[in-house]
């Protein structure tokens, strides 16, 4: 049974486009993230939400807007796509706020290019 | 600029050799964890280990812990082709509602 799990794996789009990534989680954990890997593997977070509420939106541009509707599901929608959106898009969850003792349980990454 | 940085950046070693992976960071944390990324995967989390930590043992893997140096590595012993991997401390300032800054990674290549 995957943990959690991100659809699709792959996204091939056309700059301008709208796209959605979904994720879920049935590990019953509260806290919910996603975070973007660049091409040089740098991971950076981008949104959390603890209980379908947002609690950390870094600096990511309006185009991007994330949506909970119940604590096992964390879905990503963007608007206009640019090439720059182009990297690894991973969802993951913890028990709680903060990783306490397990750390974070990935998603295996959503790849979008935009073209 | 992130929090954690690892070094080296990239790592070849000869399986059944011992692998030494180091990570330091600029601010207080409340814990710091290690993952391991394979080719293409998500991040699989290896062993967190708490600021009032020193040292952690998980199978082949031992993490140190030095908070005065803000600094923590990672050894894994007798490497086996199946470590190679990209491998990442995160840090965890308890402070940021959960948010954890992770290093840049370091890339272990095991030659069998």
């Amino acid at each position: 049974d995957t943990a959690v799990s991100q659809t699709p794996k792959y996204l091939v789009t056309q700059m301008g486009n709208d796209k959605s990534i979904k994720c879920e989680q049935n590990l019953g954990h509260d806290t919910m993230y996603w975070y973007k890997q660049d091409s040089k593997k740098f991971l950076k977070i981008m949104f959390s939400y603890n209980n379908k509420e947002l609690i950390i939106n870094e600096t990511v541009p309006n185009r991007f807007s994330p949506k909970s509707p119940d604590k096992a599901h964390l879905n990503l929608h963007i608007n206009s796509l640019e090439l720059g959106d182009s990297a690894v898009y991973f969802c993951a969850s913890s028990q709680y706020v903060g990783v306490a003792n397990y750390g974070y349980t990935f998603g295996s990454g959503t790849r979008l290019t935009v073209v | 600029s992130q929090q954690g940085e690892e070094d080296p950046q990239a790592l070849s070693i000869q399986e059944g050799e011992n692998a030494t992976m180091n990570c330091s960071y600029k601010t207080s944390i409340n814990n710091l964890q290690w993952y391991r990324q394979n080719s293409g995967r998500g991040l699989v989390h290896l062993i967190l280990i708490r600021s009032n930590e020193r040292e952690k043992h998980s199978g082949r893997l031992r993490v140190t812990l030095d908070t005065s140096k803000k600094s923590s590595s990672l050894l894994i012993t007798a490497s086996r082709a199946a470590d190679t991997a990209s491998y990442f401390c995160a840090t965890d300032a308890g402070t940021n509602a959960g948010k954890s800054t992770f290093g840049d990674g370091t890339t272990l290549t095991v030659k069998p």
